[in-house]
């Protein structure tokens, strides 16, 4: 399966500033989804937008969706030590439920 | 939100035997699990689609002698890596998904597998 791309590989911000993780992907989709993974844990899952949708927000995250440029936005805003974490975006196709998942952004939130 | 739990969440074994590992859902019924691994610093990797009553699907490139997937019941998925090597170590996680749950895959906590 194709995986998307995502950048920056690796963000360090001082905690209270904002952090922005972008995502690529190359195919149709139906949806597209962000998780976080703390060190050697699971995922959680943030937040999830769909194809028609173009900008979602939940707390301090805001994401953005531009199908034209098949393409996603993270952004934390008033970031915090506990951010830090690795990011992926995962993207759901228009038919079936199999998730391909980006390379993912680990940030890490100096205090 | 739902909840999906693994066992174990981390195992150490020789080269040469299988591991077991089991993805449960707790609080709903599962249509479907996803069996992913991930090794150190990298994004998961799809290893099969695993769906109840039927035999799993498995991505290209993945041995389906190797990773065993049993899906027994709406509850209970079970990958069984057989024949253990070095190279199977890795972080091992499922993911449930049932029609209720819309397009939102629930995630378990990974299992961690050492081989020596």
């Amino acid at each position: 399966s194709q995986q998307g791309e995502e950048d920056p590989q690796a963000l360090s911000i001082q905690e209270g500033e904002n952090a922005t993780m972008n995502c690529s992907y190359k195919t149709s989709i139906n949806n597209l989804q962000w998780y976080r993974q703390n060190s050697g844990r699971g995922l959680v899952h943030l937040i999830l937008i769909r194809s028609n949708e173009r900008e979602k927000h939940s707390g301090r995250l805001r994401v953005t969706l531009d199908t034209s440029k098949k393409s996603s936005s993270l952004l934390i805003t008033a970031s915090r030590a506990a951010d830090t974490a690795s990011y992926f975006c995962a993207t759901a196709p228009q038919y079936g439920n199999k998730l391909v998942f980006g390379a993912g952004t680990i940030l890490r939130v100096k205090s | 939100g739902a909840v999906v739990s693994q066992h174990p969440s981390w195992v150490i074994c020789k080269s040469g035997t299988s591991v077991k590992i089991e993805c449960r859902s707790l609080d709903f019924q599962a249509t479907t699990m996803f069996w992913y691994r991930q090794f150190p610093k990298q994004s998961l990797m799809l290893m099969a689609t695993s769906n109840e009553g039927s035999k799993a699907t498995y991505e290209q490139g993945v041995e389906k002698d190797k990773f065993l997937i049993n899906h027994a019941s709406l509850t209970l998925s079970t990958l069984t890596v057989t024949s253990a090597h070095p190279e199977d170590s890795s972080f091992y996680i499922c993911s449930a998904w049932s029609e209720d749950s819309t397009d939102t895959q629930y995630f378990g906590p990974g299992t961690r597998l050492t081989v020596l």
